[in-house]
């Protein structure tokens, strides 16, 4: 079953906006990722934040986490074209070994 | 840093038809394997994961089965595909002591028909 379950699951705007998905899961965990996939190809890793961080930045991304409420967010600023792709949340369960357990991803579509 | 190589990118292949998907790592050793599969607009489902050689544990129930006959080296396998075998496979590697972000191949695409 899936642990995280991402919102919105579409998402449409223009280049030079922001760009914010959410991600909740049911279960206490070690860490949570996000990963971004381009249609048709392989998941490429963005960024990891741990169980007692609150938020973390990467270049243009920013992520939130909050245990509290079991939910995540990624923010991607000044959005570009090629932004466009799906991205998912994936968890680390506590006591889950390595293991990642997948939400159902947002779409991103970003227009010129 | 590591390079997940998957072959073929893509198959069709008939109902009742054996299956091998190969997939190898390169640029680390003794990684954890992992292969998902991923449906059509969806997230992925873990099937296998191998933490060593020969060393496999299945998630799900289903019709395939996973082999790691060498340290780099991880096989997702049918005897009969069905058509619910349908859809994107993905293996990914953890390098030993990693810190869980997993790398990804380019993925197969396969359809049965």
């Amino acid at each position: 079953s899936q642990q995280g379950e991402e919102d919105p699951q579409a998402l449409s705007i223009q280049e030079g906006e922001n760009a914010t998905m959410n991600c909740s899961y049911k279960t206490s965990i070690n860490n949570l990722q996000w990963y971004r996939q381009n249609s048709g190809r392989g998941l490429v890793h963005l960024i990891l934040i741990r169980s007692n961080e609150r938020e973390k930045h990467s270049g243009r991304l920013r992520v939130t986490l909050d245990t509290s409420k079991k939910s995540s967010s990624l923010l991607i600023t000044a959005s570009r074209a090629a932004d466009t792709a799906s991205y998912f949340c994936a968890t680390v369960l506590t006591g889950g070994g390595n293991k990642l357990t997948f939400g159902t991803g947002t779409q991103l579509k970003v227009e010129l | 840093s590591q390079t997940i190589h998957q072959w073929p990118a893509t198959l069709v292949q008939p109902v009742g038809s054996p299956l091998s998907l190969e997939c190898t790592v390169e640029g680390t050793s003794n990684p954890n394997l992992y292969w998902y599969r991923q449906a059509a607009g969806r997230g992925l489902q873990l099937l296998f994961y191998s933490v060593g050689i020969g060393q496999i544990s299945s998630e799900v129930p289903q019709n395939l089965s996973a082999s790691r006959p060498q340290d780099r080296q991880f096989i997702l396998s049918s005897k009969k595909l069905l058509l619910s075998d349908s859809g994107f496979y993905l293996c990914a590697s953890l390098p030993r002591g990693g810190d869980h972000e997993q790398f990804f191949g380019p993925g197969t695409r396969l359809t049965v028909l």
